[in-house]
Protein backbone atom coordinates (compact mmCIF):
# COMPACT_ATOMS: atom_id res chain seq x y z
CA UNK A 1 0.00 0.00 0.00
CA UNK A 2 1.23 3.47 -0.85
CA UNK A 3 1.12 5.93 1.88
CA UNK A 4 2.93 8.40 4.19
CA UNK A 5 4.68 6.91 7.49
CA UNK A 6 5.76 8.78 10.96
CA UNK A 7 7.57 7.30 13.67
CA UNK A 8 7.00 7.30 16.58
CA UNK A 9 3.58 7.50 17.12
CA UNK A 10 4.61 9.10 20.89
CA UNK A 11 7.83 10.29 22.15
CA UNK A 12 8.65 12.00 25.37
CA UNK A 13 11.72 14.06 25.41
CA UNK A 14 13.63 16.04 28.51
CA UNK A 15 13.75 19.63 27.83
CA UNK A 16 17.72 20.34 26.28
CA UNK A 17 17.51 17.26 24.32
CA UNK A 18 17.34 17.03 20.33
CA UNK A 19 15.19 14.37 19.06
CA UNK A 20 14.30 13.01 15.23
CA UNK A 21 11.17 12.47 14.16
CA UNK A 22 10.68 10.11 10.89
CA UNK A 23 8.76 11.12 7.69
CA UNK A 24 8.84 8.18 5.09
CA UNK A 25 6.40 8.05 1.83
CA UNK A 26 6.59 5.89 -1.47
CA UNK A 27 3.81 8.05 -3.38
CA UNK A 28 6.56 9.03 -5.38
CA UNK A 29 5.80 12.19 -4.47
CA UNK A 30 8.59 15.08 -4.98
CA UNK A 31 7.46 17.55 -2.02
CA UNK A 32 7.48 17.10 1.46
CA UNK A 33 5.97 19.42 4.41
CA UNK A 34 6.22 19.51 8.27
CA UNK A 35 3.53 21.21 9.81
CA UNK A 36 2.81 21.83 14.01
CA UNK A 37 -0.12 21.38 15.42
CA UNK A 38 -1.52 22.98 18.88
CA UNK A 39 -4.71 22.00 20.68
CA UNK A 40 -7.67 23.92 19.47
CA UNK A 41 -4.72 25.35 16.25
CA UNK A 42 -5.02 25.33 12.89
CA UNK A 43 -1.42 23.33 10.71
CA UNK A 44 1.41 25.77 10.89
CA UNK A 45 4.17 25.17 8.64
CA UNK A 46 7.49 24.30 10.03
CA UNK A 47 9.28 23.28 6.49
CA UNK A 48 8.94 22.08 2.92
CA UNK A 49 11.22 20.22 0.16
CA UNK A 50 10.00 20.63 -3.49
CA UNK A 51 13.11 18.27 -4.55
CA UNK A 52 15.83 16.53 -3.31
CA UNK A 53 18.40 18.24 -1.58
CA UNK A 54 16.43 21.22 -1.18
CA UNK A 55 14.42 22.78 1.42
CA UNK A 56 12.78 26.02 2.75
CA UNK A 57 11.39 27.29 5.82
CA UNK A 58 8.05 27.85 6.51
CA UNK A 59 6.66 30.29 9.06
CA UNK A 60 7.80 29.15 12.21
CA UNK A 61 11.51 27.17 11.30
CA UNK A 62 13.11 28.25 14.16
CA UNK A 63 14.20 25.49 16.78
CA UNK A 64 13.85 23.15 13.80
CA UNK A 65 15.91 21.59 11.18
CA UNK A 66 15.60 19.02 8.09
CA UNK A 67 17.34 17.28 5.47
CA UNK A 68 16.11 15.83 2.53
CA UNK A 69 18.53 13.01 1.00
CA UNK A 70 16.08 10.91 -0.57
CA UNK A 71 13.36 11.41 -2.19
CA UNK A 72 11.76 8.90 -0.21
CA UNK A 73 12.25 10.94 3.53
CA UNK A 74 11.94 14.17 5.07
CA UNK A 75 12.99 13.69 8.95
CA UNK A 76 12.82 16.81 10.92
CA UNK A 77 14.89 16.89 14.02
CA UNK A 78 13.23 18.98 17.01
CA UNK A 79 16.42 20.78 18.41
CA UNK A 80 16.92 22.34 22.00
CA UNK A 81 16.64 25.89 20.49
CA UNK A 82 12.63 25.29 20.19
CA UNK A 83 10.96 26.92 23.27
CA UNK A 84 7.40 25.03 23.43
CA UNK A 85 8.31 21.64 21.34
CA UNK A 86 5.37 20.18 22.60
CA UNK A 87 2.83 19.49 20.11
CA UNK A 88 1.37 17.18 17.60
CA UNK A 89 3.95 17.18 13.87
CA UNK A 90 2.18 16.13 10.98
CA UNK A 91 4.25 15.23 7.86
CA UNK A 92 2.49 15.49 4.28
CA UNK A 93 3.29 14.95 1.09
CA UNK A 94 2.16 15.97 -3.14
CA UNK A 95 2.45 15.30 -6.29
CA UNK A 96 1.50 18.22 -8.06
CA UNK A 97 1.74 21.23 -5.54
CA UNK A 98 -2.33 20.72 -4.65
CA UNK A 99 -3.72 18.15 -2.55
CA UNK A 100 -1.63 17.48 -0.01
CA UNK A 101 -1.78 13.78 1.66
CA UNK A 102 -0.70 13.66 5.46
CA UNK A 103 1.17 10.88 7.58
CA UNK A 104 -0.62 10.02 10.99
CA UNK A 105 1.36 11.95 13.28
CA UNK A 106 3.83 11.84 16.08
CA UNK A 107 3.14 13.63 19.52
CA UNK A 108 6.00 14.95 20.96
CA UNK A 109 5.98 15.90 24.55
CA UNK A 110 8.52 17.59 26.91
CA UNK A 111 9.03 16.36 30.00
CA UNK B 1 -6.84 40.48 7.79
CA UNK B 2 -6.26 36.57 7.90
CA UNK B 3 -5.59 34.67 4.70
CA UNK B 4 -7.76 32.10 5.64
CA UNK B 5 -11.00 32.58 7.55
CA UNK B 6 -13.98 30.03 8.58
CA UNK B 7 -16.63 29.68 10.82
CA UNK B 8 -15.55 29.55 14.15
CA UNK B 9 -18.23 26.96 15.32
CA UNK B 10 -18.45 24.16 17.11
CA UNK B 11 -21.60 23.43 15.65
CA UNK B 12 -23.88 20.58 17.05
CA UNK B 13 -26.79 19.42 15.31
CA UNK B 14 -29.08 16.28 14.86
CA UNK B 15 -28.69 13.17 12.73
CA UNK B 16 -30.46 13.79 9.67
CA UNK B 17 -29.50 17.29 9.82
CA UNK B 18 -28.06 19.64 6.69
CA UNK B 19 -24.89 21.96 8.16
CA UNK B 20 -22.99 24.38 5.96
CA UNK B 21 -19.54 25.72 6.28
CA UNK B 22 -18.31 28.91 5.06
CA UNK B 23 -14.72 30.19 4.47
CA UNK B 24 -13.47 33.33 3.17
CA UNK B 25 -9.86 34.04 1.83
CA UNK B 26 -8.14 37.00 1.75
CA UNK B 27 -5.84 36.56 -1.56
CA UNK B 28 -7.72 37.05 -5.15
CA UNK B 29 -4.65 35.53 -6.47
CA UNK B 30 -5.76 31.95 -5.25
CA UNK B 31 -5.79 29.33 -7.15
CA UNK B 32 -6.86 25.79 -5.30
CA UNK B 33 -9.11 24.94 -2.94
CA UNK B 34 -9.74 22.18 -0.97
CA UNK B 35 -11.95 20.70 1.99
CA UNK B 36 -9.85 18.61 4.19
CA UNK B 37 -11.72 16.31 7.87
CA UNK B 38 -9.71 16.28 10.60
CA UNK B 39 -11.05 13.53 13.44
CA UNK B 40 -9.92 13.87 16.89
CA UNK B 41 -6.49 13.19 17.27
CA UNK B 42 -6.19 12.15 13.68
CA UNK B 43 -4.40 13.77 10.52
CA UNK B 44 -6.61 15.63 8.40
CA UNK B 45 -7.99 13.42 5.06
CA UNK B 46 -8.60 14.78 2.03
CA UNK B 47 -12.55 15.16 1.83
CA UNK B 48 -13.00 17.04 -1.34
CA UNK B 49 -11.17 19.41 -3.98
CA UNK B 50 -13.76 22.31 -4.77
CA UNK B 51 -14.14 23.68 -8.24
CA UNK B 52 -15.37 26.94 -9.95
CA UNK B 53 -18.65 24.98 -11.08
CA UNK B 54 -18.98 23.21 -7.75
CA UNK B 55 -19.02 20.02 -7.01
CA UNK B 56 -20.71 17.24 -5.42
CA UNK B 57 -19.71 14.10 -3.50
CA UNK B 58 -22.64 12.03 -1.62
CA UNK B 59 -24.37 13.73 0.56
CA UNK B 60 -21.61 16.84 0.58
CA UNK B 61 -21.38 20.01 -1.99
CA UNK B 62 -18.62 22.17 -2.17
CA UNK B 63 -19.43 25.77 -3.70
CA UNK B 64 -16.58 28.48 -4.88
CA UNK B 65 -17.24 31.86 -5.41
CA UNK B 66 -14.36 33.75 -6.88
CA UNK B 67 -15.83 36.93 -6.84
CA UNK B 68 -16.38 37.00 -3.06
CA UNK B 69 -13.64 35.08 -2.45
CA UNK B 70 -15.88 32.52 -0.42
CA UNK B 71 -15.81 28.90 0.00
CA UNK B 72 -18.53 26.90 1.17
CA UNK B 73 -19.28 22.84 1.98
CA UNK B 74 -23.23 21.62 2.98
CA UNK B 75 -23.03 18.26 4.31
CA UNK B 76 -26.68 16.60 4.03
CA UNK B 77 -28.55 14.21 6.37
CA UNK B 78 -26.09 14.27 8.43
CA UNK B 79 -24.79 11.06 9.66
CA UNK B 80 -22.98 10.71 13.67
CA UNK B 81 -19.80 9.68 11.47
CA UNK B 82 -19.40 13.22 10.04
CA UNK B 83 -18.47 14.03 13.75
CA UNK B 84 -15.09 15.97 13.03
CA UNK B 85 -13.34 19.14 12.54
CA UNK B 86 -13.20 20.50 9.05
CA UNK B 87 -10.28 22.27 7.48
CA UNK B 88 -11.29 24.77 4.82
CA UNK B 89 -7.76 24.73 2.83
CA UNK B 90 -6.16 27.42 0.22
CA UNK B 91 -3.44 27.60 -2.09
CA UNK B 92 -2.24 30.45 -3.16
CA UNK B 93 -1.02 31.32 -6.63
CA UNK B 94 2.86 32.01 -6.26
CA UNK B 95 3.01 30.39 -3.05
CA UNK B 96 5.20 27.74 -4.35
CA UNK B 97 3.27 24.45 -3.32
CA UNK B 98 2.44 25.85 0.14
CA UNK B 99 -1.37 25.30 1.20
CA UNK B 100 -2.73 27.67 3.82
CA UNK B 101 -5.19 26.38 6.26
CA UNK B 102 -7.92 27.41 8.32
CA UNK B 103 -8.00 26.88 11.87
CA UNK B 104 -11.33 24.39 11.16
CA UNK B 105 -14.56 23.81 12.48
CA UNK B 106 -15.78 21.33 14.79
CA UNK B 107 -18.74 19.70 13.68
CA UNK B 108 -20.77 17.35 16.15
CA UNK B 109 -23.52 15.40 15.13
CA UNK B 110 -26.02 14.15 17.83
CA UNK B 111 -28.21 10.99 17.95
Amino acid sequence: DGGITQSPKYLFRKEGQNVTLSCEQNLNHDAMYWYRQDPGQGLRLIYYSQIVNDFQKGDIAEGYSVSREKKESFPLTVTSAQKNPTAFYLCASTLDGHEQFFGPGTRLTVL
Amino acid sequence: RKEVEQDPGPFNVPEGATVAFNCTYSNSASQSFFWYRQDCRKEPKLLMSVYSSGNEDGRFTAQLNRASQYISLLIRDSKLSDSATYLCVVNFRGSNYKLTFGKGTLLTVNP
